[in-house]
């Protein structure tokens, strides 16, 4: 079946270090993968979004990377803040359903 | 900037009542989206509509019908609310092939 797995494990790290989230899928065909961020009782925020046939994509201190032979993404936020801090989820939109389907997402924790 | 409301943030309710979560979005775009968001499980897709008076059946359509009589609006309807029934319910919109999402504030609602 059609699996999409986020790290349930909070990450925490150090202001100023680079943030690595992963998004692995499974049985999955993704025309595009695009990342939200979600604050505590708020719904999620675009970020980015990575179509199929794109390796990486910047925006600001954002950087996401899309290995459709792994089967994975990687979502990176360099010299992080304490404002970074938030839930981070991955999506897929295409294939087989013809509709955005979320991973649980990964809780984010930048310590001062 | 994209907005999309929600009638409220907390709803309580108590089992067998009929609940109506109203979602409202200033972008004319086609696609409207209502969601469940509950932990461990992520955000779940329960209807969706792609143009006025049409909608589709999402993976966890049981227990919930829709309405979308105008175009920038779009209703969840709980016929008889369980307690099952208790989550964080999130609307989205988007624009063509359902690229981007952009979610509302959410509902949190609990039912007795």
């Amino acid at each position: 079946s059609q699996k999409i797995e986020q790290n349930s494990e909070a990450l925490n790290i150090q202001e100023g270090k680079t943030a690595t989230l992963t998004c692995n899928y499974t049985n999955y065909s993704p025309a595009y993968l695009q990342w939200y961020r979600q604050d505590p009782g708020r719904g999620p925020v675009f970020l980015l979004l990575i179509r199929e046939n794109e390796k990486e994509k910047r925006k600001e201190r954002l950087k996401v990377t899309f290995d459709t032979t792994l089967k994975q993404s990687l979502f990176h936020i360099t010299a992080s803040q304490p404002a970074d801090s938030a839930t981070y989820l991955c999506a897929l939109y295409g294939g087989a359903t013809n509709k955005l389907i979320f991973g649980t997402g990964t809780l984010l924790a930048v310590q001062p | 900037d994209v907005k999309v409301t929600q009638s409220s943030r907390y709803l309580v309710k108590r089992t067998g009542e009929k609940v109506f979560l109203e979602c409202v979005q200033d972008m004319d775009h086609e696609n409207m989206f209502w969601y469940r968001q509950d932990p461990g499980l992520g955000l779940r897709l329960i209807y969706f509509s792609y143009d006025v008076k049409m909608k589709e059946k999402g993976d966890i359509p049981e227990g919930y019908s829709v309405s979308r009589e105008k175009k920038e609006r779009f209703s969840l309807i709980l016929e008889s609310a369980s307690t099952n029934q208790t989550s964080m319910y999130l609307c989205a919109e988007a624009g063509g092939h359902q690229e981007t999402q952009y979610f509302g504030p959410g509902t949190r609602l609990l039912v007795l």
